[in-house]
């Protein structure tokens, strides 16, 4: 099975600041690999396809870049609706989701 | 558009069955597998397994094997997960999503709820 591992784990920052979000493979998943924001409630809304092409109706502020092991998700300046909960998750063998990132306003 | 409308919460006690549906449109259900994720409480995400509707192929998470059934039905585009005899740790949120080409649509969930 495939571990993707996503740090850090919390990451408190004010609107208007970059953030930077990661997810490492245990191994290559070549670019087979989603990224999706979740909300209290909701269900997991996808952000990012194929490790760095943003799906329908998504913002520029969010980028994705990233191949084989080391991907990451970039959100250039935070607005107030981007605090939550993001995941990425691999198709490349079977599927398999990280333990997700927690981002918060500091 | 695809759309993926999942049934209504569920409040149930431990060994009763339960069958979740989710009522795929805006595309061919026959020609794309549709995924089945549980999300516990307070914590993350889960693969539980995939079907693909048109020949009704199924393929299990290991640890999901035997813990539940997945089916669909073609002639009204749905797909469903169910349980035979539920356990107070099948509480969760469970999510239906449309695979294909790797862009996921998602169901807005179902909240399934076991307790005496």
């Amino acid at each position: 099975e495939i571990v993707l591992t996503q740090s850090p784990a919390t990451l408190s920052l004010s609107p208007g600041e970059r953030a930077t979000l990661s997810c490492r493979a245990s191994q290559s998943v070549s670019n087979f690999l989603v990224w999706y924001q979740q909300k209290p409630g909701q269900a997991p809304r996808l952000l990012i396809f194929d490790a760095s092409n943003r799906a329908t109706g998504i913002p520029a502020r969010f980028s994705g870049s990233g191949s084989g092991t080391d991907f990451t998700l970039t959100i250039s300046s935070l607005e107030p609706e981007d605090f939550g909960v993001y995941y990425c998750q691999q198709w490349s063998n079977w599927y398999t989701f990280g333990q997700g990132t927690k981002l918060e306003i500091k | 558009e695809v759309q993926l409308v999942q049934s209504g919460a569920e409040v149930k006690k431990p060994g009763e069955s339960l069958k979740v549906s989710c009522k795929a449109s805006g595309y061919t259900f026959s020609n794309y597998w549709i995924g089945w994720v549980r999300q516990m409480p307070g914590k993350g995400l889960e693969w539980m397994g995939i079907i693909y509707p048109g020949d009704s192929e199924t393929r299990y998470s290991p640890a999901f094997q035997g813990q539940v059934t997945m089916s669909a039905d073609k002639s009204i585009s749905t797909a469903y997960l169910q349980w035979s005899s539920l356990k107070a740790s099948d509480t969760a949120m469970y999510y239906c999503t449309r695979l294909g080409n790797g862009y996921f649509y998602w169901g807005q969930g179902t909240q399934v709820t076991v307790s005496s």
